[in-house]
């Protein structure tokens, strides 16, 4: 069973401060990797996607890809409250569908 | 630019009614396409999804149905509705002649069943 999994928190981080948000993925065969931000009563949107091992950074966010651990992460700098929103991460081996964690829920306080 | 629509954007119906989420994608060709379910506090959950014309994957077994008609229609239908049909539902487009492997969602269809 292909599984990714997510601290559903929430985690609360101060404004200014980096949030990380982490995931695992258990399918070894796995190939890209995607985080979406999620507001309540909102529908999914893509923040990034990463395929190599490493970093890879894009404005405030950078995604990190450790392919050896199966480990997945996502940094915020300088958060925002308007950050404060669910964090999806999801898997995917070629073109089969993705497969999503439950998400972390991340409250940045003012 | 790719855009992708669904409608309605809420809906409240029955018991046993009958339900038609319509999904249309516009800006690319031959695109995947997919139907999932996220119940409230929860996680989302795949429903459908199709590669193609008529080519639709089911991945969980339920009283909803999928159709693919056209090449960027998507169509998610149930003859009776039960309580536990009630969800927020998004409809997702990945592939085709423009993104490789991104996937994007549309803005979704709350369904209240009562």
């Amino acid at each position: 069973q292909k599984e990714v999994e997510q601290n559903s928190g929430p985690l609360s981080v101060p404004e200014g401060a980096i949030a990380s948000l982490n995931c695992t993925y258990s399918d070894r065969g796995s190939q890209s990797f995607f985080w979406y931000r999620q507001y309540s009563g909102k529908s999914p949107e893509l923040i990034m996607f990463i395929y190599s091992n490493g970093d890879k950074e894009d404005g405030r966010f950078t995604a990190q890809l450790n392919k050896a651990s199966q480990y997945v992460s996502l940094l915020i700098r300088d958060s925002q409250p308007s950050d404060s929103a669910t964090y999806l991460c999801a898997s995917r081996r070629g073109n089969t569908p993705l497969v999503f964690g439950k998400g972390t829920r991340l409250s940045v306080i003012a | 630019s790719q855009t992708i629509h669904q409608w309605p954007a809420t809906l409240v119906q029955p018991v046993g009614s009958p339900l038609s989420l319509e999904c249309t994608v516009e800006g690319t060709s031959n695109p995947n396409l997919y139907w999932y379910r996220q119940a409230a506090g929860r996680g989302l959950q795949l429903l459908f999804y199709s590669v193609g014309i008529g080519q639709i994957s089911s991945e969980v077994p339920q009283n909803l149905s999928a159709s693919r008609p056209q090449d960027r229609q998507f169509i998610l239908s149930s003859k009776k509705l039960l309580l536990s049909d009630s969800g927020f539902y998004l409809c997702a487009w990945s592939g085709g002649t423009v993104s490789y492997n991104e996937q994007f969602f549309g803005p979704g269809t709350r369904l209240t069943v009562l």
